[in-house]
């Protein structure tokens, strides 16, 4: 069984510009999350998905953050325009059921750089 | 609002001694607690969880942790390490029948021969 992949493993782009992320679930979980981690801090829930739905975007920074799961499959997450702040390891993850219920599998995580 | 605290962010330690990574939460509902493991260059990996039932929780590598509802601390143990025990560590609640997972800074564990 594959597991959660992330595009790119890592970016680096300038300030102002614009980049997306992917994700691709494991095949069947109906639930993906994007989780981002800055500077070596706690790593911080941005938001979660029910197949195409967005079930909370509470953790989401700003309008520049912008999520999509078109047909409830993959997920891209696009930053534009990009501040240094942005700055981290974005982490997918995906689980059948809840967390609790069911393990959440995570990819190895995009590490982005604004310079 | 829940919260996680991990009170070391590396600890070394020599291979074959014993080991605990420290954890406290704090929430004002009832939680489910967990440990996951980051290897180099991977994905977080579940450890081991508390949702019910006893305190004590184990996972299949020889890792355990005590849920204290009193000291609202989840540490994990290990009595002996291995090198290959070398990985970030994380502690993270959810509340019941929650989706969102509130994580730690993580804990870097460095297991030196």
């Amino acid at each position: 069984e594959a597991g959660v992949t992330q595009f790119p493993s890592h970016s680096v782009i300038e300030k102002g510009q614009t980049v997306t992320l992917r994700c691709d679930p494991i095949s069947g979980h109906d639930n993906l999350y994007w989780y981002r981690r800055v500077m070596g801090k706690e790593i911080k829930f941005l938001l979660h998905f029910v197949k195409e739905s967005k079930q909370d975007e509470s953790g989401m920074p700003n309008n520049r953050f912008l999520a999509e799961r078109t047909g409830g499959t993959y997920s891209t997450l696009k930053v534009q325009p990009a501040e240094l702040e942005d700055s981290g390891v974005y982490f997918c993850a995906s689980s059948r059921g809840t967390p609790t219920n069911e393990k959440l599998f995570f990819g190895s995580g995009t590490q982005l750089s604004v310079l | 609002a829940q919260s996680v605290t991990q009170l070391d962010s590396q600890v070394p330690v020599f291979e074959e001694a014993p080991v605990e990574l420290r954890c406290n939460y704090s929430s004002s509902v009832s939680v489910y607690l967990f440990w996951y493991v980051q290897y180099p260059n991977q994905g977080l990996q579940l450890l081991l969880k508390y949702l019910s039932g006893s305190t004590l929780v184990e996972s299949i590598n020889g890792f355990e942790a005590e849920f204290n509802k009193s000291q609202t601390s989840f540490h994990l143990r290990k009595p002996s390490v291995h090198i290959s025990d070398t990985a970030e560590y994380f502690c993270a609640v959810s509340d019941t029948g929650g989706f969102k997972t509130i994580f730690g800074a993580g804990t870097r564990l460095f297991v030196k021969a």
